[in-house]
């Protein structure tokens, strides 16, 4: 049964960094391309980027590249999402997602996501 | 960048209702489309990718199919269950991978 629990949400100022985790289970992780995936309050969902199954490479919406990097550790079946110059208009609900393993574009989420909100 | 736009924007039906949502893209692609479900409260659910394929547990009376510019997914009979939020998702052509804004599906 996939499994994933995001943590590291909460209240951070513009301009200043938070780093996201995501802990996989129930799957296999180090087969796994793994995504990331926004939605502010009461709008739709905003891919962010994706790292491939063997963290080789990462490709990121043009929103957020430069800004925010994904890493991952296999060791431990876990993903990161790294912030930087946070904005107000990124609060939201962060969410990881595994790539189908028929179709790795394809998204399947298995937790309820972490809350960031950007305030001074 | 491919721009997904989907219709209606919310629908209201009855129990047992045929009903399809539509999803229409900017530039034409062959199946790289995924039909995901969000209920309030809740991560989405991907229901069909590859345009036609049903994801593992979807019930059947779900469907997906078209190419080019124009997909539809299809709930056959629906179910009071099915009130949500349905959203399209284009990987033909990334990055990025974009998005419908969403249809509101509403059961009487």
């Amino acid at each position: 049964q996939l499994r994933l629990v995001e943590s590291g949400g909460g209240v951070v100022q513009p301009g200043r960094s938070l780093r996201l985790s995501c802990a996989a289970s129930g799957f296999n992780f180090r087969g796994s391309a793994m995504h990331w995936v926004r939605q502010a309050p009461g709008k739709g969902l905003e891919w962010l980027g994706v790292i491939t199954y063997d963290g080789n490479n990462q490709y990121y919406a043009d929103a957020v590249k430069g800004r925010f990097t994904i890493s991952r550790d296999d060791s431990k079946n876990m993903v990161f999402l790294q912030m930087k110059s946070l904005r107000t208009e990124e609060t939201a609900v962060y969410y990881c997602a595994r790539g189908n393993v028929r179709d790795e574009m394809a998204f399947e989420f298995g937790g309820q996501g972490t809350i960031v909100t950007v305030s001074s | 960048e491919i721009v997904m736009t989907q219709s209606p924007a919310s629908l209201s039906v009855s129990p047992g209702e045929r009903v399809t949502l539509s999803c229409w893209a900017s530039l034409s692609f062959d199946r790289n489309l995924a039909w995901y479900q969000q209920k309030p409260g809740q991560a989405p659910r991907l229901l069909i990718y590859g345009a036609s394929a049903r994801a593992t547990g979807v019930p059947a009376r779900f469907s997906g199919s078209g190419s080019g510019t124009k997909f539809t997914l299809t709930i056959s009979s629906v179910q009071s269950e099915d009130s949500a939020i349905y959203y399209c998702q284009q990987y033909n052509n990334w990055p990025p991978i974009t998005f419908g804004q969403g249809t509101r599906l509403q059961i009487k």
